[in-house]
């Protein structure tokens, strides 16, 4: 059983496209998170969800918006697709019990664009 | 906001031989977190360090933390082809649930 899982695996997309990326967690986890991790290795978080409330929404552009129908679902949709959002997105989710914030991730989407 | 640098960002490393990677904060963290990635995989969770100056091992890992809890280290000894991937060491913000990720340690063992 995957804890946290996300599809696509691989998304391969032209420009101008609009694209959506799913995520579930079955760990009864109450807040969710989106990272994307560029060529470097840097992981920079883009947004966070507890019990389907945003709560961080770091400067990312607005053709990037995040959906929590429910606690266990963190989706991201992605409009107008540029070049530059060819990276790997990390969906993630983390029990806030007082300090811990320990994330499990998910196996990430290697999204392309050409 | 907070900060977290890792040095270095690549260690070439002899099979066989020991290593160290260090992690340090703009600010005092509550605890730090140490994850791996293998190549082409995603992030796991290693292990979490809370007390001042704590130390902990996994086999052949070994994380301190440190007195003034701004920084940590995480030190492999006898290094074998399995530990080849990148170490990110995470803290969190005092205020809000997010964690800073540092730019990671990319680790390549020459066999």
């Amino acid at each position: 059983d995957t804890a946290v899982s996300q599809t696509p695996k691989y998304l391969v997309t032209q420009m101008g496209n609009d694209k959506s990326i799913k995520c579930e967690q079955n760990l009864g986890h109450d807040t969710m998170y989106w990272y994307k991790q560029d060529s470097k290795k840097f992981l920079k978080i883009m947004f966070s969800y507890n019990n389907k409330e945003l709560i961080i929404n770091e400067t990312v552009p607005n053709r990037f918006s995040p959906k929590s129908p429910d606690k266990a679902h963190l989706n991201l949709h992605i409009n107008s697709l540029e070049l530059g959002d060819s990276a790997v997105y990390f969906c993630a989710s983390s029990n806030e019990q007082g300090f811990l914030h320990i994330q499990y991730f998910g196996a990430g989407t290697r999204l392309s664009v050409l | 906001g907070q900060q977290v640098m890792q040095i270095p960002q690549y260690q070439h490393v002899q099979e066989g031989e020991d290593f160290t990677t260090y992690c340090n904060s703009s600010t005092t963290l509550s605890n730090i977190q140490w994850y791996k990635q293998r190549p082409g995989g995603h992030p796991v969770f290693l292990i979490q360090l809370v007390k001042s100056g704590e130390v902990k091992k996994q086999k052949r890992l070994t994380f301190q933390f440190g007195e003034a809890k701004k920084n940590s280290s995480l030190h492999i000894t006898a290094t074998q082809t399995t530990d080849v991937g990148t170490y990110f060491c995470a803290g969190p913000e005092a205020a809000g649930n997010k964690l800073t990720f540092g730019g990671g340690t990319r680790v390549l063992v020459k066999p």
